[in-house]
């Protein structure tokens, strides 16, 4: 259990279907942030929010979109995407965006794009 | 353009000792962090170094060279649960966390 939890785990979706990953922690953090997650690759940050001020966003695709409506919850709503799409999408978050901040992670949730 | 690079896959013995290295060419630095991943987890923090030296935590240990842009990570008496991924990554200037795309420990009895 690492204080950050994602839903659904897995998920199955077509190019035309529109979903959400869901993300809540519970460490009383004041940043969240999104990971995409391929096969033998690096991570790569997607979005960050940071008292619920989205301070980044890493030329993602408008396919993609975030929600922060608190800092203990975070959405990535999900519509017409890829197959190039499918891969693990972890969410994380830290005490505050910075220095010395360490991000800790949530299982993820397996996106799988047919 | 900014770098982190690590060794794809290592394998190591049980009981034995292992040294994951990490060279990084980034942008500023504000800190070097290394995460272990088991298959379909969450990555979990194992060590921040952001001073010279080496930081020993139970039977893991992190050294840093800020002027080499290098640091490892050295795993001791291995244990089998101590298969997995390991991830390097630095914070640079703007606070941005660059990725390695970790190594996959692999430890035989």
């Amino acid at each position: 259990e690492t204080g950050v939890t994602q839903t659904p785990r897995h998920l199955v979706m077509g190019m035309t279907n529109k979903k959400s990953l869901k993300c809540e922690q519970h460490l009383g953090h004041n940043a969240m942030y999104w990971y995409k997650q391929s096969a033998k690759k690096p991570l790569e940050l997607m979005f960050v929010y940071n008292f619920k001020e989205q301070t980044e966003n890493n030329s993602v695709p408008s396919r993609f979109s975030p929600e922060c409506p608190n800092s203990s919850h975070l959405f990535l709503h999900l519509h017409t995407l890829q197959p190039e799409d499918s891969a693990l999408y972890l969410c994380a978050s830290s005490q505050e965006e910075g220095a010395g901040n360490t991000i800790y992670f949530g299982e993820g949730s397996w996106l799988t794009v047919v | 353009g900014q770098n982190i690079d690590q060794p794809t896959e290592m394998t190591a013995t049980e009981g034995a000792i292992v040294q994951i290295n990490c060279t990084y060419q980034t942008s500023g630095f504000n800190g070097l962090f290394w995460y272990q991943q088991h298959a379909g987890e969450a990555p979990t923090f194992l060590s921040y170094n952001v001073l010279d030296g080496l930081e020993e935590k139970g039977r893991f240990s992190s050294f840093l060279s800020r002027s080499k842009g290098y640091s490892y990570l050295l795993l001791k008496e291995l244990q089998m649960k101590d298969s997995a991924s390991y991830l390097c990554a630095v914070m640079d200037s703007n606070y941005q966390l660059i990725w390695g795309a970790g190594t996959k420990l692999i430890i035989k009895p």
